[in-house]
């Protein structure tokens, strides 16, 4: 069976720090990979979403950056962290048009 | 948000009542789909409905599409205590291999 697997849980990093939150999937192959970023009390926005390896498309101009350097490993970054990248984070995948499935998620703060 | 918005924000009801959530979006899509995402937590696909679709049924949900009013709802009946949660809807947009999702319903059912 498929499993999504999101790290770490929880990270608390100081303004100006790099950023690295990894995601991986098993099970499947080719999937479409996603990040999306949850502000507390609201809804998902996306970040970034893949449709292969290398292949990186960004929804909204940030301080983030992704990249697929293997077909099942999504990794979000950033050179330096700002207040307004604290959120939770959520990777996804799916294959096709069907549903989609969530990792547990990041929650990020930036203090 | 990015795509769609949903109503009410927040509804409390008592067990065994039903919940009635809406969703309306902006583009013409391929599909629409419904999640569940208890507190903290990542989000848990419910339902996936088509375009040429318009209801489909899962348990105790029920979904309806109406592409016209560019609109669905999510009825929840015979709720329960363990239906506490947010409640999103995501739609893909023509052509595109991404999904939005709407900024989410807060469902709190009392026991």
């Amino acid at each position: 069976s498929q499993t999504i697997h999101q790290w770490p849980a929880t990270l608390v990093q100081p303004v100006g720090s790099p950023l690295s939150l990894e995601c991986t999937v098993e099970g499947t192959s080719n999937p479409n990979l996603y990040w999306y970023r949850q502000a507390a009390g609201r809804g998902l926005q996306l970040l970034f979403y893949s449709v292969g390896i290398g292949q990186i498309s960004s929804e909204v101009p940030q301080n983030l950056s992704a990249s697929r350097p293997q077909d099942r490993q999504f990794i979000l970054s950033s050179k330096k962290l700002l207040l307004s990248d604290s959120g939770f984070y959520l990777c996804a995948w799916r294959s096709g048009g069907s549903e989609a499935f969530f990792g547990q998620g990041t929650r990020l703060t930036v203090v | 948000s990015q795509q769609g918005e949903e109503d009410p924000q927040a509804l409390s009801i008592q067990e065994g009542e039903n919940a009635t959530m809406n969703c309306s979006y902006k583009t013409s899509i391929n599909n629409l789909q419904w999640y569940r995402q208890n507190s903290g937590r990542g989000l848990v696909h419910l339902i996936l409905i088509r375009s040429n679709e318009r209801e489909k049924h899962s348990g105790r949900l029920r979904v309806t599409l109406d592409t016209s009013k560019k609109s669905s709802s999510l009825l929840i009946t015979a709720s329960r205590a363990a239906d506490t949660a947010s409640y999103f809807c995501a739609t893909e947009p023509l052509n595109f291999n991404k999904f939005y999702f709407g900024s989410g319903t807060k469902l709190n059912v009392k026991p």
